[in-house]
């Protein structure tokens, strides 16, 4: 199985800073990555999909990049209804995987 | 609006059996691969299985390999899940899943998920 490795867990963060969220695969996945947010009490929301398509709706301070193992998450210029857990997911290969999360606290 | 719509979840005891569907609207179902993500509540997300537009390819997690089964019907738009031998670790809340495309198992549209308890 691929296992895909989240960091940090958590990061505290005030509005209008930019936050990277990092995700290395124990193996090459190529740029099939994908990118959730999750409030409490709500379903994931798609943000990125590979290789870097920002998904429908969603604001363009959030940037996926990255190939091979290591790929990163960016949001610039916090809003304040970002703040919520980040998630990626490696959709290379059965079984799909996901990063344990990153909660994204304000500071 | 595409939307995804989970049933069937409740209490159950170890051991038993449950089966969960999910309804899709506003997409045409038939067209896309689905998927069952499970999540404990305030936990990470895992995967357990997914189904492709015919059904002709079929894929789980080793967690619950040999006691689930997921299956479609596309006349009907919906998706299952039949869950047997449960175990407490399956407690969790369920969610539908769909593909955002053909051979992109990214998922753009979520259910709202449905709760499954396994306790005596």
């Amino acid at each position: 199985d691929i296992a895909m490795t989240q960091s940090p867990s958590s990061v505290s963060a005030s509005v209008g800073d930019t936050v990277t969220i990092t995700c290395r695969a124990s193996q090459d996945i190529s740029n099939w990555v994908a990118w959730y947010q999750q409030k409490p009490g709500k379903a994931p929301k798609l943000l990125i999909y590979a290789p870097s398509g920002l998904q429908s709706g969603v604001p363009s301070r959030f940037s996926g990049s990255g190939s091979g193992t290591d790929f990163t998450l960016t949001i610039s210029s916090l809003q304040p209804e970002d703040f919520a857990t980040y998630f990626c997911q490696q959709a290379n290969s059965f079984p799909i995987t996901f990063g344990q999360g990153t909660r994204l606290d304000i500071k | 609006e595409a939307q995804l719509v989970e049933s069937g979840g409740g209490l159950v005891q170890p051991g038993r059996s449950l089966r969960l569907s999910c309804v899709g609207s506003g997409f045409t179902f038939e067209d896309y691969a689905m998927h069952w993500v499970r999540q404990v509540p305030g936990k990470g997300l895992e995967w357990i299985s997914g189904i492709s537009w015919g059904s002709g390819t079929i894929n789980y997690a080793d967690s619950v390999k040999g006691r689930f089964t997921i299956s479609r019907d596309n006349a009907k738009n919906s998706l299952y899940l039949q869950m047997n031998s449960l175990r407490a670790e399956d407690t969790a809340f369920y969610y539908c899943a769909k593909d955002i495309r053909l051979g992109d198992d990214a998922f753009d549209i979520w259910g709202r998920g449905t709760m499954v308890t396994v306790s005596s």
